[in-house]
């Protein structure tokens, strides 16, 4: 079974500035890592996803991630962020070699851009 | 090329009823999965439909079911509504259906039961 944690369920910041959405996981199982991005009224959209390679993901909209196995964790970062990016991010992890796509998703994060 | 729609947007019901969602994924597509979203639970995996055949389920009771059709439309019932029952339902597609395929999401039905 798999499980992600997202530290931080608001995180306020001005615009223009850089911002870190913490994500960590746990697995017994290999997972592939991904985030999303969910604007009012909307459904998901990817922003970006790891699965093997170059542990630095860049992603749409000025995003990046960051994998790092030994802290089981995956980051998104902005180096500077606009007030179009207020939205909720979640991180979600997914079983490698597993039969199928299910999504195991954390509570979310949501950015708040202010002039 | 449309994405996933999902139909209706919008749904109001009582205690008891029933109630059916349906999904039309992205042309080619042949996978769908259906979320739950709540403020209390956030997003939990409910199924997954490939090739018409339920691959994976979630923790959820019986109530909750769905079918794929042969076009890969994806309909999900839920029975003996609940008040808990209230929420933003999400379909997603995705080409293949592998571990690693990017799943599209739709912009969901929001279900109220009063």
């Amino acid at each position: 079974a798999q499980s992600v944690t997202q530290l931080d369920s608001q995180v306020p910041v001005f615009e223009e500035a850089p911002v870190e959405l913490r994500c960590n996981y746990s697995s017994s199982v290999s997972v592939y890592l991904f985030w999303y991005v969910q604007y009012p009224n909307q459904g998901l959209q990817l922003l970006l996803k790891y699965l093997s390679g170059s542990t630095l993901v860049k992603g749409i909209n000025g995003f990046e991630a960051e994998f790092n196995k030994s802290q089981t964790s995956f980051h998104l970062r902005k180096p500077s962020v606009h007030i179009s990016d207020t939205a909720e991010y979640f991180c979600a992890v997914r079983q490698q070699n597993n039969a199928g796509n299910m999504l195991t998703f954390g509570g979310g994060t949501r950015l708040m851009v202010k002039p | 090329k449309a994405g996933v729609t999902q139909t209706p947007r919008y749904l109001i019901k009582t205690r008891g009823q029933q109630v059916t969602l349906s999904c039309s994924p992205i042309s080619g597509h042949r996978s769908v999965s259906w979320y739950q979203q709540t403020p209390g639970q956030g997003l939990q995996f409910l199924f997954e439909y490939f090739s018409e055949t339920q691959r994976n389920k979630g923790n959820f009771p019986g109530r909750f079911s769905g079918r794929q059709f042969s076009n890969s439309r994806s309909e999900m019932n839920v029975s003996t509504l609940e008040l808990g029952d209230s929420a933003l339902y999400l379909c997603a597609s995705s080409l293949t259906g592998t571990s690693t395929d990017t799943q599209y999401f739709g912009p969901g039905t929001r279900l109220t039961v009063l």
